[in-house]
C-alpha cells in the first residue's frame, strides 16, 4: 500500500516564476493538507482540502492556492515567487473524520526560489 | 510569541537513556496533541496522538498532557541510535483540520 507521494522532488525557480506542486493521498484517504516547513522550523499550515473544496486556511497570501480532484489527490500552485518561498512543501492525507489529529505526510518537495 | 514552544536542542544522550521532550502552548482551544518524528530531508512521522489530558503509552513511547499547565511531554525509553531524529510536537482545536506545530527538539541517541 503505497503512502503519500509527492512530485517533484526538488525545484529550482526563479523570482516572479509559477510552480505547481503534486500530491497523491494514501489510500482510502479523502482528505489533503499542505504545509510549509522553512529550514529549522516547524511546518505551517497551508490550507486543507476535502470534497474538492479548501475547507481550511492558514495565515498565507492568494499567491497560494491549491486544487483537489475527483480521485483526492491535490495540488498547490504558487504564483510570482519570492525568494522567501523556499522551504519544503509537504502533504499530508487523512481522513475526514480524523483529520484533526491522524495525518500521513508525504516526504516533501524541496523548493528554491533563486 | 508563538503558541507553541518547543525547546529546539540539540539534545545528546547516551543509547538506553530515558530522553524527556517537551512543549508548552498558549490557546486553551487545542484537544489533540500529536508528536511526530521527522528524520532528515524526510517527511514527519506520527508517533502518537492524544485527546485531552491524560497519559498515552505506545513501546517505548509515552505521551502526556496536562491541559491545566499547557504543557505536554513525549518519554522515550530505553533511547536507541535508531531514534536520532526531530522530534515535532502539534496541536489541534476539535474540528479544526489543522494542526499547529513547534519548531522541533533535535535528539542524538549515541551508541
Amino acid at each position: 500500500d503505497a503512502g503519500v507521494t509527492q512530485s517533484p522532488t526538488h525545484l529550482i525557480k526563479t523570482r516572479g516564476q509559477q510552480v505547481t506542486l503534486r500530491c497523491s493521498p494514501k489510500s482510502g484517504h479523502d482528505t489533503v493538507s499542505w504545509y510549509q516547513q522553512a529550514l529549522g522550523q516547524g511546518p505551517q499550515f497551508i490550507f486543507q482540502y476535502y470534497e474538492e473544496e479548501e475547507r481550511q486556511r492558514g495565515n498565507f497570501p492568494d499567491r497560494f492556492s491549491g486544487h483537489q480532484f475527483p480521485n483526492y489527490s491535490s495540488e498547490l500552485n504558487v504564483n510570482a515567487l519570492l525568494l522567501g518561498d523556499s522551504a519544503l512543501y509537504l502533504c499530508a492525507s487523512s481522513l475526514e473524520e480524523r483529520s484533526s489529529y491522524e495525518q500521513y505526510f508525504g516526504p516533501g518537495t524541496r523548493l528554491t526560489v533563486t | 510569541q508563538k503558541e507553541v514552544e518547543q525547546d529546539p536542542g540539540p539534545l545528546s544522550v547516551p543509547e538506553g537513556a530515558i530522553v524527556s521532550l517537551n512543549c508548552t502552548y498558549s490557546n486553551s482551544a487545542f484537544q489533540y496533541f500529536m508528536w511526530y518524528r521527522q528524520y532528515s530531508r524526510k517527511g514527519p512521522e506520527l508517533l502518537m496522538y492524544t485527546y485531552s489530558s491524560g497519559n498515552k503509552e505506545d513501546g517505548r513511547f509515552t505521551a502526556q498532557v496536562d491541559k491545566s499547565s499547557k504543557y505536554i511531554s513525549l518519554f522515550i525509553r530505553d533511547s536507541q541510535p535508531s531514534d536520532s531524529a526531530t522530534y515535532l510536537c502539534a496541536m489541534d482545536d476539535t474540528n479544526a483540520g489543522k494542526s499547529t506545530f513547534g519548531d522541533g527538539t533535535t535528539l542524538t541517541v549515541k551508541p
